[in-house]
């Protein structure tokens, strides 16, 4: 079972910022939150991930509450071309290595012009 | 580098049938897995692997087989084709490890299966 809730669907007007929540209330400490994205019916894409400091790359910001119950993303400026299925998944890494990515349904992010 | 080759891209059978899907990846990637993705669904794990010789099942293993003889190269059998095994399939690598958790993984462009 995915361990996050996200809402099934969003807006965003295009050139605004786009914030996704994503719950995941029952994180463990060696669990990471990491994001994909799914653009039409090709195969997902990594966008960023994070323990438990914000993080921020080319593509997104990843903000993480300190009690690591909740995170949201942030595209700055989205554009038409960020229209995706978002997903939101905690994983969890160790010495034997990484856990397999478990998908959720995530959330469809509709950028509208 | 090539990233994640996925082949075929479209493929029709009918039922009873076997086949394999191959994927290949040229980036010395000791994780790889499968998944697979019904319409208006997220993906689901099949079967993955940590490396050579290694393999173990994911979340929906039944009807499908898996082995890993090299590093590169992961393939899917399915054993006797089902109409609900039609989907489309994602193959994945990525490192095992990485320094601070992050080990992103990259998709092939995924096949296109249809069981008739």
């Amino acid at each position: 079972d995915a361990k996050t809730t996200q809402p099934t669907s969003m807006d965003c007007a295009e050139g605004r910022a786009a914030n996704l929540p994503c719950n995941h209330s029952t994180i463990s400490g060696n669990e990471y939150v990491y994001w994909y994205r799914q653009i039409h019916s090709q195969g997902p894409q990594y966008i960023i991930h994070g323990l438990k400091n914000n993080e921020t790359n080319e593509m997104a910001s990843l903000i993480i509450t300190e009690d690591r119950k909740s995170s949201t993303l942030i595209l700055p400026h989205a554009t038409l071309r960020d229209t995706a299925v978002y997903y939101c998944i905690v994983r969890a890494t160790g010495l034997s290595g990484n856990t397999p990515l478990v998908f959720g349904k995530g959330t469809r992010l509709s950028v509208i012009a | 580098n090539a990233g994640v080759t996925q082949t075929p891209k479209f493929q029709v059978l009918k039922t009873g049938q076997s086949m394999t899907l191959q994927c290949a990846q040229d980036m010395n990637h000791e994780y790889m897995s499968w998944y697979r993705q019904d319409p208006g669904m997220g993906l689901r794990l099949i079967h993955y692997s940590v490396g050579a010789g290694i393999t173990d099942q994911g979340e929906v293993p039944n009807g499908y087989n898996v082995s890993r003889s090299t590093t590169e190269d992961f393939p899917l059998r399915l054993l006797s084709a089902a109409p609900s095994q039609t989907s489309v399939y994602f193959c994945a690598s990525s490192y095992s490890r990485h320094a601070g958790g992050g080990a992103e993984a990259f998709f092939g462009q995924g096949t296109r299966l249809t069981v008739v």
